[in-house]
């Protein structure tokens, strides 16, 4: 059975700092690893999507890492600002189904 | 477009009552997915349509039912509500073929007391 682990659960942060979000899954016959933003009381937003065939993807400031084989990923954030405070979610999917990990709650201190 | 939208937003049921969760999507996509959220246990699969006419159980399934009513919408049930179904439910949905990125609606904040 497919677990997604994201560890730390919180992390804070002073502002202007680059920082790394940590994603682990237990079976690596996926299709796909997302990376979601979610804020307080709200629905998840997609960031960035990674196919199995890729190594990395990048928007803006983010830049999230595959590594399959592993069974990890990271989401780098540069410079970050206190409007990146959110908790943000990987989730791996195969067969049109996807499990999500429980988050990282992430604080950016101005 | 307005994407993945739900209502109700908010909801307070009594232990027992029914009710229908709306979700709707203009997106073209095939796919359609309840789920639901609760502190420390994350985002879980109550159930899914992967096209129109079809539906399939998730990991949460018991106590819910589904309809997908058409390609745009797709409904969740709540026969007799219980407390242990206080949760937050987001529905989502997607193309259905790869990469299978899925677009979530705002939620539905249900308390059952």
């Amino acid at each position: 059975k497919q677990e997604v682990t994201q560890i730390p659960a919180a992390l804070s942060v002073p502002e202007g700092e680059n920082l790394v979000l940590n994603c682990s899954f237990t079976d690596s016959a996926i299709y796909n690893l997302q990376w979601f933003r979610q804020d307080p009381g709200k629905g998840l937003t997609s960031l960035l999507l990674i196919q199995s065939s890729q190594r990395e993807q990048t928007s803006g400031r983010l830049n999230a890492s595959l590594d399959k084989s592993s069974g990890r990923s990271t989401l780098y954030i540069a410079a970050s600002q206190p409007g990146d405070s959110a908790t943000y979610l990987c989730a791996v999917d195969r067969d049109d189904k996807i499990i999500f990990g429980k988050g990282t709650r992430l604080h950016i201190l101005p | 477009n307005a994407g993945v939208t739900q209502t109700p937003k908010f909801q307070v049921l009594k232990t027992g009552q029914s009710m229908t969760l709306q979700c709707a999507q203009d997106m073209n996509h095939n796919s359609m997915y309840w789920y639901r959220q609760d502190p420390g246990m994350g985002l879980r699969l109550i159930y899914y349509s992967a096209s129109e006419g079809t539906t399939d159980k998730g990991e949460v399934p018991n106590g819910y039912n589904v309809s997908r009513l058409n390609k745009r919408e797709f409904s969740l049930r709540l026969e007799s509500a219980a407390p242990s179904q206080t949760s937050v439910y987001f529905c989502a949905s997607s193309s259905g073929g790869l990469p299978y990125e899925q677009y979530f609606g705002p939620g539905t904040r249900l308390t059952v007391t």
